[in-house]
Formats: structure tokens, sequence, C-alpha cells
């Protein structure tokens, strides 16, 4: 079956290092989003990506970068992590360009910086 | 402002009781979606149910029932005869066709449903 995977489900990390969050589907979606799932917050936007090479802000996105180099993957990276970047971080992909397309979420990745 | 407000952040309830959970939205878009999805301990996010601007019709599935009224702006979801698999959070969620591309979540509301 087609799925969306994260990886690693859990992460502790250092104040100041680079940490990349992996994300996979097998469905061949365009679109792709990374959010961060915070209490009293929901779920916010960070970064998305219609298609190859193609990468957009989100709401959040200071402290974070993503590249396309195919479609499976959006890698998440923080390039030098902060404690306020302790968060779960959900990776989603859609059909189409068209967002009106239900957005399908992996398990989340539950990142701590010490 | 929030675009998305569940104003109950927790709610608590008998197995077999009904239950309604409020989602109010805010938009000046014709155009927009919106979304509920269910976060069971897990922790994934399940989508539940999609619903367009221009089609107020309620919608039922089983035991899970939403009521969209564009006068009040307001996406309610209602379980009928809680169990205890229903405890979950709750998102509600908005697209609109000026956003790019992005759904704004409500903060959530956790329903825990007790034997």
């Amino acid at each position: 079956d087609a799925e969306i995977t994260q990886s690693p489900r859990h992460k502790i990390t250092e104040t100041g290092r680079q940490v990349t969050l992996a994300c996979h589907q097998t469905w061949n979606h365009n679109n792709m989003f990374w959010y961060r799932q915070d209490l009293g917050h929901g779920l916010r936007l960070i970064h998305y990506s219609y298609g190859v090479q193609d990468t957009n802000k989100g709401e959040v996105s200071d402290g974070y970068s993503v590249s396309r180099s195919n479609t499976e993957d959006l890698p998440l990276t923080l390039e030098s992590a902060a404690s306020s970047q302790t968060s779960v971080y959900f990776c989603a992909s859609s059909e189409s360009e068209d967002p009106r397309r239900t957005q399908y979420f992996g398990p989340g990745t539950r990142l701590t910086v010490l | 402002a929030q675009k998305v407000t569940q104003a109950q952040t927790e709610i608590s309830v008998v197995e077999k009781e009904d239950v309604t959970l409020d989602c109010v939205y805010e938009t000046r878009d014709t155009t927009y979606y919106l979304f509920w999805y269910k976060q069971p301990p897990s922790g994934e996010l399940v989508f539940l149910i999609r619903r367009n601007s221009f089609d107020e019709q309620n919608e039922i599935s089983g035991r899970y029932s939403w009521n969209f009224q564009k006068s009040t702006s307001s996406f309610n979801f209602t379980i009928t005869a809680s169990q205890v698999v229903d405890s979950a959070v709750y998102f509600c969620a908005l697209y609109e066709e000026t956003s790019g591309s992005r759904l704004t979540f409500g903060e959530g509301t956790q329903l825990t449903v007790n034997p």
C-alpha cells in the first residue's frame, strides 16, 4: 500500500546542531508539506513544495529549510537547532497542485532540542 | 485573529453519550474548504471529512455527522453514542482559495470518552 513515512520517529539533539528530518511518500503526490505541532497552536505550516525543485515558505519557516530533488522525498533541515524548535513535526502530501485535495499525514517525528 | 477557533479545549463524556465538537472559522473568500482530522493517542493524523463552501448539506457517516452553517461560520462535528475508541484530539482546518496551499488548523479539542 502507498504510504507516507517519517524518520526518525524520535530525536534528541543539542542546541546548535544541524538536524534533518526525513519524509518519504509512495503515492507519487506532487504536493508535500511540513508542519509543527505545539500545545496551544495546533499545526502550523513550515514549508511546502508543489513539485521537484519547488519550495515555498510557510507560516513559521525561520530556522528551517527544505529541498525537493525528487517526487518522493522532502527532507526538513534545522540549520542550527534551538530549544524553541522542540516540537512534533508532521509531513503531509496531497494529490495535485490543487490543495483542495486532502492532505495525508505521516506518523510524526518528536524532536527534543536540549 | 484566529481563523479557525475550536473553543472547547477538552471535553470529557461517558461512553454512549452524544458529543458535539465546535468549529468556527473566519474567511473573506467565497470559495473555501473545511476539514476535520482525528489524532488518536498513537499520534497520527487521520482525515475524516472535507466540505466545500458551496455545499451546506449535512453529512452523516455512521456515528459521525457534520453540520455546516455558513450563516454562523460554523462546521460542527457530532459523535453519536460515543465509544472509548473515539478518544482523541480532533482538529478543524480551513483552506482558502487566496491562501496559496495553506491549511489553517484550529488548536484542537481533546475528547476523552470514559467507560
